[in-house]
């Protein structure tokens, strides 16, 4: 049963600190999404990738976020220096057809 | 901007009877819609979706129907199960069938009441 993995699954850390998000796709996947859950704005787009390459960051905070796939198996998602707004539920998924997306199970950010 | 809406934040609904969640959007470029579950702690899960070719997709006891004239889609679970009871996304598409990017709305809380 092939499933998107996140880590880690929660993360307390102090504002100005570096996170790293790490996300494992699909075997085979080509397409990988960051998404961000808040209460207020639901889930948003952060940033994807196709075959490794950035399509769209627009979603992003370019100042302090940055997202990356240093290879097929592995993409990252990084924030500094962290702030407590960063607070929220940080998706990854996956996918290789239109509309198709598979989603990670999530990390939990809190950032005091 | 919110562009897509989903202007109920919680519903319950009688285990047995019809559960409706609603979704609404601004962006007439839409043209591919989709709904997805999500429970405590995993990721959404692709439910049910339709092109704005159609006004309504079945899938067991889950429809989906659209008005695009009135730029508004609905959920309909028939007949709702406790199973059911999770938070619903309704999200949208623009670009010629093809384009993965989606927009998500806030998410409605469905609680199935025994």
């Amino acid at each position: 049963d092939a499933r998107v993995t996140q880590t880690p699954r929660h993360k307390v850390t102090e504002m100005g600190q570096e996170v790293t998000m790490r996300c494992q796709p699909i075997l085979g996947h080509n397409t990988v999404f960051w998404y961000r859950q808040t209460m207020m704005q639901g889930l948003e787009l952060l940033a994807y990738f196709r075959n490794r390459a950035p399509l769209d960051d627009s979603g992003m905070p370019k100042d302090r976020f940055s997202a990356e796939m240093p290879d097929a198996t592995l993409a990252t998602l990084k924030i500094q220096p962290s702030e407590p707004r960063d607070s929220a539920v940080y998706f990854c998924a996956s996918g290789f057809r239109p509309y198709e997306q598979y989603f990670g199970p999530g990390t939990r950010l809190t950032v005091t | 901007d919110q562009q897509v809406k989903q202007n109920s934040p919680s519903l319950s609904v009688q285990e047995g009877r019809i559960s409706i969640l609603n979704c609404d959007y601004t962006n007439s470029m839409f043209d591919y819609f989709l709904w997805y579950k999500k429970y405590p702690a995993e990721g959404p899960t692709f439910l049910i979706s339709i092109s704005s070719i159609k006004d309504k997709n079945e899938d067991g006891r889950f429809t989906v129907f659209l008005n695009k004239s009135a730029k508004h889609l609905s959920l309909h679970i028939v007949p709702s199960q406790p199973g059911d009871s999770a938070v619903y996304f309704c999200a949208a598409s623009a670009g010629n069938f093809g384009n993965e990017k989606l927009t998500f709305g806030t998410g409605t809380r469905l609680t199935i009441i025994p």
